[in-house]
């Protein structure tokens, strides 16, 4: 069964510094979505991503956050200067004809 | 803003009995989904529902979407330690983006 693959698992950085986490969506969809899910909360939104732009961004994804698909497989997160309320796990989904599918997450430690 | 909300935030049940999730949203919903999340793991999407009082069924689950379109709920029949995680709903905003509920946690006692 196709997956949605995030890398790395699990990245501890040090406040203020740019993190990227990384996912190759299913190859055949062309939606892709960021979550993210403090510990304990429900999923929320970041951003989704169609046609190499943004399509829409909630208040979370403000300037420090940006998205790409350099390459046509890898879509990324980066986020420029990392704040300890950045500590989540954040999760990248793509959507097909059937639904959505999500990766396993990056957990993200900021310290 | 639109939200969905979800009931009960927690659940335990003895392995056997039933469990029903509900999730209401602030406004009319074109579509809603199910997500199961197991501890630690991501959220695995389990059904769309789309009609006005549309009725689903997978194995031991069932899946309503209430006929104003505003409420939907997932029921377990004869539960087992397997469905023990979290249930989301999730309703689209519009096309690029969609809410989630906050979640039922479920734990099943064997």
């Amino acid at each position: 069964e196709p997956e949605v693959t995030q890398t790395p698992s699990h990245q501890v950085t040090q406040m203020g510094q740019e993190v990227i986490l990384r996912c190759v969506p299913i190859s055949n969809h062309l939606y892709f979505y960021w979550y993210r899910q403090i510990l304990g909360q429900k999923v929320e939104f970041l951003v989704s991503f169609y046609n190499n732009e943004i399509s829409e961004k909630s208040e979370i994804f403000d300037d420090q956050f940006s998205v790409e698909r350099p390459d046509g497989s890898n879509f990324t997160l980066k986020i420029r200067s990392t704040k300890l309320e950045d500590s989540a796990m954040y999760f990248c989904a793509s959507r097909g004809p059937y639904g959505y599918t999500f990766g396993s997450g990056t957990r993200l430690t900021v310290v | 803003g639109q939200q969905v909300m979800q009931i009960p935030q927690y659940q335990h049940v003895q392995e056997g009995e039933d469990f029903t999730t509900y999730c209401n949203s602030s406004t009319t919903l074109s579509n809603i989904q199910w997500y199961k999340q197991r501890p630690g793991g991501h959220p695995v999407f389990l059904i769309q529902l789309v009609k006005s009082g549309e009725v689903k069924k997978q194995k031991r689950l069932t899946f309503q979407f209430g006929e104003a379109k505003k409420n939907s709920s997932l029921h377990i029949t004869a539960t087992q330690t397997t469905d023990v995680g979290t249930y989301f709903c999730a309703g689209p905003a519009n096309f690029n983006k969609f809410y989630f509920g906050s979640g039922t946690k479920l734990n099943v006692k064997p």
